[in-house]
């Protein structure tokens, strides 16, 4: 059974990066049959989604963070990163990582079907 | 990017059943039908419910069932349980590879 477990320092000063980890354990990052994502969700807000990325190396942003975004995999420590630079107060939210399985009938991988049980990091000084 | 529209809130009555909607748009939820949904307590993580519009992930109950008209999907939620209390989310794949998630909807059960 997949297993997704965040990490990474919960404060963050203004204009600083980001900096998370996510460890997979119960099987591989490297497995082609699933992308890899972080989504985030601010204080009482709903759920954004960030990024995802196969071990491959395709990758994919949404627009609105795509300047300050780098997602990536280390595939020998089977982790799932995210950097996000100049930080600002509306970055503060809990950080989520996820599998990104396909569709049955498509081949279009969009739903988180394992989540972690997310990160909380505040961006303050 | 605009996220899907979904009503802020729904209730209903243990035994009833209550459909929450999430309405897109021409480049997401009307033209794939790559649509899911998940529930979400407070203070845990998001839980996948459905996916491509009408599956449900092995040991989620036949209570939850899902649909799609035009550029609106619904979760639909039968004999509604206490348990079911909690936030609901939809989400869709977008055109140009990316994803978009639903303003959230609170689920009182009343």
């Amino acid at each position: 059974q997949v297993q997704l477990q965040e990490s990474g320092p919960g404060l963050v000063k203004p204009s600083q990066t980001l900096s998370l980890t996510c460890t997979v354990s119960g099987g591989s990052i490297r497995s082609g049959d699933y992308f890899w994502s972080w989504i985030r969700q601010p204080p009482g807000k709903g759920l954004e989604w960030i990024a995802y990325i196969h071990y491959s190396g395709s990758t994919y942003y949404t627009p609105s963070l795509k300047s300050r975004v780098t997602i990536s995999i280390d595939t020998s420590k089977n982790q799932l990163s995210l950097e996000l630079s100049s930080v600002t107060a509306a970055d503060t939210a809990v950080y989520y990582c996820a599998r990104v399985a396909k569709a049955e009938d498509y081949f279009y991988y969009y739903f988180m079907d394992v989540w972690g049980t997310g990160t909380t990091v505040t961006v303050s000084s | 990017q605009s996220a899907l529209t979904q009503p802020a809130s729904v209730s209903g009555s243990p035994g009833q059943s209550i459909t929450i909607s999430c309405t897109g748009a021409s480049s997401d939820v009307g033209v794939y039908n790559l649509v899911s949904w998940y529930q979400q307590h407070p203070g845990k993580a998001p839980k996948l419910m459905i996916y491509d519009v009408s599956k449900r992930p092995s040991g989620v109950s036949n209570r939850f069932s899902g649909s799609k008209s035009g550029d609106t999907a619904s979760l639909t939620i039968s004999g509604l349980q206490a348990e079911d209390e909690a936030d609901y989310y939809c989400s869709a794949y977008r055109s140009s590879t990316t994803l978009v998630f639903g303003g959230g909807t609170k689920l009182t059960v009343l």
